[in-house]
């Protein structure tokens, strides 16, 4: 399986900020996931992203306010941008196999406070 | 149609008990369902996983079961102990598409 971990682990922002979490995996994935888990809820997918292109967002969630950069095989990073309390949540990183098409791993994930 | 139901909401069950979870879904081109177990401050870990084509799978005290005519599928946790409490996700999957999760069972085993 997959060893993937996250930083930060959490962290407390200020209304208007923006967080960068990063998810590295130890092994070279074709697609990774970003998810947000409200308290106390199921995960929701953000978005797909996939090496070489431009990532995929879910209904409800833009590129303006969360912005995926995935620069090679291995890392990927997900930017929450002009936060609000309605922010707070956690954001899990997650790739796919092996075996590919079916397995999916998580991260530990990332605790976000917006004041 | 591609919600996956999930019940109950929560659980508890006394030590050396059998846990049940079930969960329903709609789309019957569903291929596969996987179980995700998620303890506090963590990320959710895999536990067990069927494909449509068999009935039931066992994994130590894990086992789900799989009812494909009625679209259902159920996670037994046997002898439960104090260290499964946790919270429970079962997902299913269309091939390369997203996985789509319920809604999450907490579980608590009393001692």
């Amino acid at each position: 399986s997959a060893v993937i971990s996250q930083k930060p682990s959490r962290d407390i922002c200020q209304r208007g900020t923006s967080l960068t979490i990063q998810c590295q995996v130890d092994s070279q994935v074709t697609m990774m996931f970003w998810y947000r888990q409200q308290p106390g809820q199921s995960l929701t997918l953000i978005a797909t992203a996939n090496q070489g292109s431009e990532a995929t967002y879910e209904s409800g969630f833009v590129i303006d306010k969360f912005p995926i950069s995935r620069p090679n095989l291995t890392f990927s990073t997900l930017t929450v941008s002009n936060m609000s309390p309605e922010d707070s949540s956690i954001y899990l990183c997650s790739v796919e196999g092996p075996p590919l098409g079916e397995t999916q791993y998580f991260g530990p994930g990332t605790r976000l406070l917006v004041l | 149609q591609q919600q996956v139901k999930q019940s109950p909401q929560s659980l508890i069950v006394q030590k050396g008990g059998i846990s049940i979870i079930n969960c329903a879904y709609e789309n019957t081109a569903f291929d596969y369902f996987p179980w995700y177990q998620q303890f506090p401050g963590k990320g959710p870990a895999l536990l067990i996983a069927i494909r449509p084509d068999v009935s039931e799978k066992k994994e130590g005290r894990f086992t789900i079961s799989f009812n494909k005519s009625a679209k259902q599928f159920s996670l037994h946790i046997m002898d439960s102990q104090p260290g499964d409490s946790a919270t429970y996700f079962c997902a299913a999957k269309e091939g390369a598409q997203k996985l789509v999760f319920g809604q999450g069972t907490r579980l608590t085993i009393n001692p």
